[in-house]
């Protein structure tokens, strides 16, 4: 098992571009989520899918999109970057509806805007 | 969700026990402890949860006091690389509620 795997682990854009992060899970699991983190801070939700097909806004949304076309793939979009989303990106997994279960972060991704 | 409150920093010897204190004096009856911690860098990392008794795993203890209101994660015999940033996270145990990072508490493990 790979677990949670990210892509890339390193990114630069200019203001203004575009891009995709891919967080894979190969443990079947029903949740996905995707944080970001700044520095000296923790982490908050951006968005989350409680199943394939399925998206749901978190705590800061602004400037992202996300689709969850294969139960195995969550997609985090930038379509118009700014330097505010220089940042960690950490996406995460855990199998849901199972009573105290556990949440699986992958290594994340760190981009800078320029 | 509840809050927590937890020390900043905290400092341990290697090879001495480290106890990280949690405050949740809110939690509610179908809240779980969870406990995380991230080293540099990486994504954060699960170490343990619990209801209301203790547990234990191969990483770590799980002291959560007879009220609820406090827990004590312990690291029995701490190494260097439990060197991280500890975060203690109440949630409810089911359904898709995330969890909610707070700062957490720094950890420095030294020789």
């Amino acid at each position: 098992n790979a677990g949670v795997t990210q892509t890339p682990k390193f990114r630069v854009l200019k203001t203004g571009q575009s891009m995709t992060l891919l967080c894979a899970q190969d443990m079947n699991h029903e949740y996905m989520y995707w944080y970001r983190q700044d520095p000296g801070m923790g982490l908050r939700l951006i968005h989350y899918s409680v199943g394939e097909g399925t998206t749901a806004k978190g705590e800061v949304p602004d400037g992202y999109n996300v689709s969850r076309l294969k139960k195995q793939n969550f997609l985090l979009g930038l379509e118009s970057a700014a330097p505010s989303q220089t940042s960690v990106y950490f996406c995460a997994s855990r199998t849901g509806g199972v009573v105290g279960d556990t949440q699986y972060f992958g290594p994340g991704t760190r981009l800078t805007v320029l | 969700d509840a809050k927590t409150t937890q020390p900043p920093s905290m400092d341990c010897a290697e090879g001495r026990a480290a106890n990280l204190p949690c405050n949740h004096s809110t939690i509610s009856g179908n809240e779980y402890v969870y406990w995380y911690r991230q080293i540099h860098s990486q994504g954060p990392q699960y170490i343990i949860h619990g209801l209301k008794n203790n547990e234990t795993n191969e990483m770590a203890s799980l002291i959560i006091t007879e009220d609820r209101k406090s827990s004590t994660l312990i690291l029995p015999h701490a190494t260097l690389r439990d060197t991280a940033v500890y975060y203690c996270i109440v949630r409810v145990g089911s359904g898709y509620s995330t969890l909610t990072f707070g700062k957490g508490t720094m950890l420095l493990v030294s020789p």
